[in-house]
């Protein structure tokens, strides 16, 4: 069975930088799919963040205005998140999810989120 | 990008059939069969109950039916039940090379 666990510090201060790692088991990242990082601010839909491919190839959300990075790591069978410049809006549960195929597959195996609160 | 759109909420009785719109433009849900529809409980991660507008994962009940005409998919569930009280997302992969969900649906099952 996949799983996925989301992993990181929950309180970020305004302009730091928000990090956060997936941890995957029961499938290995190497052999292939796009693996997601989706947000959900309180009471609110989801907002996509960016995809990577196990080669590392990523695709992330222009709105974010460049402010995000995600790596993978095979080795360790993970990828993870950095989100620069915080500030209140991106306040949310940070989710992690898989795509099973190219970037336009669906989001079928998720993480249980993580909620990040940016405050000084 | 804008968020796709949703009616805030639809209710119906137990039995009844319901129906989810989300309209979206002809770069996201007009362009490709690319819709997906998530099913989220209080205080759980999204769930897929549809994708590619119509497919569903295995293990999701026949009661869970998509479709799309033109910039606009919508989800009908079927003999609703109890269980199927939750917030339900429709998303749409874009031209940019892009995901964008909707503002979401609650679901009231009276």
């Amino acid at each position: 069975q996949v799983q996925l666990q989301e992993s990181g510090p929950g309180l970020v201060k305004p302009s730091e930088t928000l990090s956060l790692t997936c941890a995957v088991s029961g499938y290995s990242i190497s052999s292939g799919y796009y693996w997601g990082w989706i947000r959900q601010p309180p009471g609110k839909g989801p907002e996509w963040i960016g995809s990577i491919y196990h080669s590392g190839s990523t695709y992330d959300n222009p709105s974010l205005k460049s402010r995000v990075t995600i790596s993978v790591d095979t080795s360790y069978n993970q990828f993870s998140l950095n989100l620069r410049s915080v500030t209140a809006a991106d306040t949310a549960v940070y989710y992690c999810a898989r795509q099973p195929g190219g970037l336009h597959r669906p989001f079928d195996y998720w993480g249980q989120g993580t909620l990040v609160t940016v405050s000084s | 990008q804008s968020a796709l759109t949703q009616p805030a909420s639809v209710s119906g009785s137990p039995g009844q059939s319901i129906t989810i719109s989300c309209t979206g433009t002809s770069s996201d849900v007009g362009s490709y069969n690319y819709v997906s529809w998530y099913q989220q409980h209080p205080g759980k991660a999204p769930k897929l109950m549809i994708y590619d507008v119509s497919q569903r994962p295995s293990g999701v009940s026949n009661r869970f039916s998509g479709s799309k005409s033109g910039n606009t998919a919508s989800l009908t569930i079927s003999g609703l039940q109890a269980e199927d009280e939750a917030d339900y997302y429709c998303s749409s992969y874009t031209t940019s090379t892009t995901w964008v969900f909707g503002g979401g649906t609650k679901l009231t099952v009276l």
